[in-house]
């Protein structure tokens, strides 16, 4: 089974500064693929980055980069200076394969001006 | 870039009533997925869907939910006889064969049993 842990439930950033949203995660699965999801108070999951688990770089995809420590098993999302359009619940997830997705539980991230 | 459509966006139903949540996945994706999301929690998986038939299912889909693909295009869940605790926001996803990154989720469709 595959589990994901986020330990911040919320978190407040001033605007214009960076980010480090916390991501642990545990599988006996050699092969897997990791995923960040912003959830906007609009409800639609918005893909943000993917990291395989054999991806030697770090992913990133403009302000956000995956800190990627396999050893450790932990997949943290760092989001680079901040926006109030940054204000949202946040989903570390997991799967592998073609198999179902294991979310966390969200950190809600708060953006102040 | 290819999407995931759902319809409706929000659908309010009476308690009792049957309601099909309608999803159209990616075009060449041969893995469908309905996961669900009560207000405030995790995002939850129901079932996945392959070659005609269910390939996994979690314990939260019980006899009330089902699903089916229709027409070749289109990916529907079903729910018999909504109760109140079926309000939450239900999710449509789609995956290539084998393709570790072809995940891909609809915009989700808000459920309000009333």
């Amino acid at each position: 089974a595959q589990k994901i842990t986020q330990t911040q439930p919320g978190m407040f950033v001033q605007e214009k500064e960076a980010v480090t949203l916390d991501c642990t995660y545990d599988t006996s699965d050699q092969s897997y693929g990791l995923f960040w999801y912003k959830q906007p108070s609009s409800g639609e999951m918005i893909f943000l980055i993917y990291q395989g688990s054999y991806d030697e770089q770090n992913a990133t995809e403009g302000r956000y980069s995956l800190n990627f420590q396999k050893a450790r098993k932990s997949a943290n999302l760092v989001i680079s200076a901040s926006q109030l359009g940054d204000s949202a619940m946040y989903f570390c997830a997991i799967f592998r394969g073609y198999q179902k997705v294991t979310f966390g539980t969200g950190t809600k991230l708060q953006v102040i001006p | 870039e290819p999407e995931v459509t759902q319809t409706p966006s929000h659908q309010v139903t009476q308690m009792g009533q049957e309601v099909i949540l309608r999803c159209v996945p990616i075009s060449n994706h041969l893995y469908f997925y309905w996961y669900r999301q009560i207000l405030g929690q995790k995002v939850e998986f129901l079932v996945s869907f392959y070659n005609n038939e269910i390939s996994e299912k979690s314990e939260i889909f019980d006899d009330q939910f089902s699903v089916e693909r229709p027409d070749g295009s289109n990916f529907t869940l079903k729910i018999r006889s909504t109760k109140l605790e079926d309000s939450a926001m239900y999710f449509c996803a789609s995956s290539e064969l084998g393709q570790t990154y072809g995940y891909t989720f609809g915009s989700g469709t808000r459920l309000t049993v009333v």
